[in-house]
């Protein structure tokens, strides 16, 4: 299985300031058909996941574009351009290039 | 308005069955893949399996903790997707959220429905 694993565990942020989360895959996440599958979703606190990117960089419809991410083959990042308080809550990278589909342990972002 | 629904969660004795229900509405259900994928109180989430549309067969994939023991089907005339569970142990009790959409087979996710296991 692949092993996702995500730095920092938590992430003390200042509102307006930007933050990073780091994902590191332990083997690469190119497919076969040349996309990289990795995601990251947002799980703000009592509330299910939501996607927020898809293939690395792709915003899903009605994610804000302080929302970005980068990265290639093992190495991935999620950036908040500034944050609002709405944005508290564990974040997860989420690989969907090989079975079966793993999640990161995930990095709590708090204000 | 994309929903996900789920339902059928509740309390069972270990070594018992559960079938937990995904109706879906506001996106074409038939053209996506639906995931299935658990949380445990207060822990990260874990992918159970999932199956993909017509077009795809409706092949199915699964966790190797689940696998033997659990299967996903759907039926696109109600839009609605089956997690059966059986054999179940107290390691599965979790919030179990389904998740699909066309563009990525995780665009959109239910508010889960909890199952315990426990005597």
């Amino acid at each position: 299985d692949i092993v996702m694993t995500q730095t920092p565990l938590s992430s003390p942020v200042t509102l307006g300031q930007p933050a990073s989360i780091s994902c590191r895959s332990s083997q690469s996440l190119v497919h076969s058909d040349g996309n990289t599958y990795l995601n990251w979703l947002q799980q703000r606190p009592g509330q299910p996941p939501r996607l927020l990117i898809y293939k690395i960089s792709n915003r899903f419809s009605g994610v804000p574009d302080r929302f970005s991410g980068s990265g290639a083959g093992t190495d991935f990042t999620l950036k908040i351009s500034r944050v609002e308080a709405e944005d508290v809550g564990v974040y997860y990278c989420l690989q969907a290039t090989q079975f079966p589909l793993t999640f990161g342990g995930g990095t709590k972002v708090e204000i | 308005e994309v929903q996900l629904v789920e339902s059928g969660g509740g309390l069972v004795q270990p070594g018992g069955s559960l079938k937990l229900s995904c109706a879906a509405s506001g996106f074409t259900f038939s053209d996506s893949t639906i995931h299935w994928v658990r949380q445990a109180s207060g822990k990260g989430l874990e992918w159970v399996g999932r199956i993909r549309r017509e077009a795809k067969n409706y092949a199915t994939a699964y966790a190797a903790s689940v696998k033997g023991r659990f299967t996903i089907s759907r039926d696109d005339s109600k839009s609605t997707a089956y997690l059966q569970m059986n054999s179940l142990t107290t390691e599965d009790t979790a919030v179990y959220y389904c998740t699909g959409g066309a563009a990525t087979g995780i665009d959109y996710w239910g508010q889960g429905t909890l199952v315990t296991v426990s005597s």
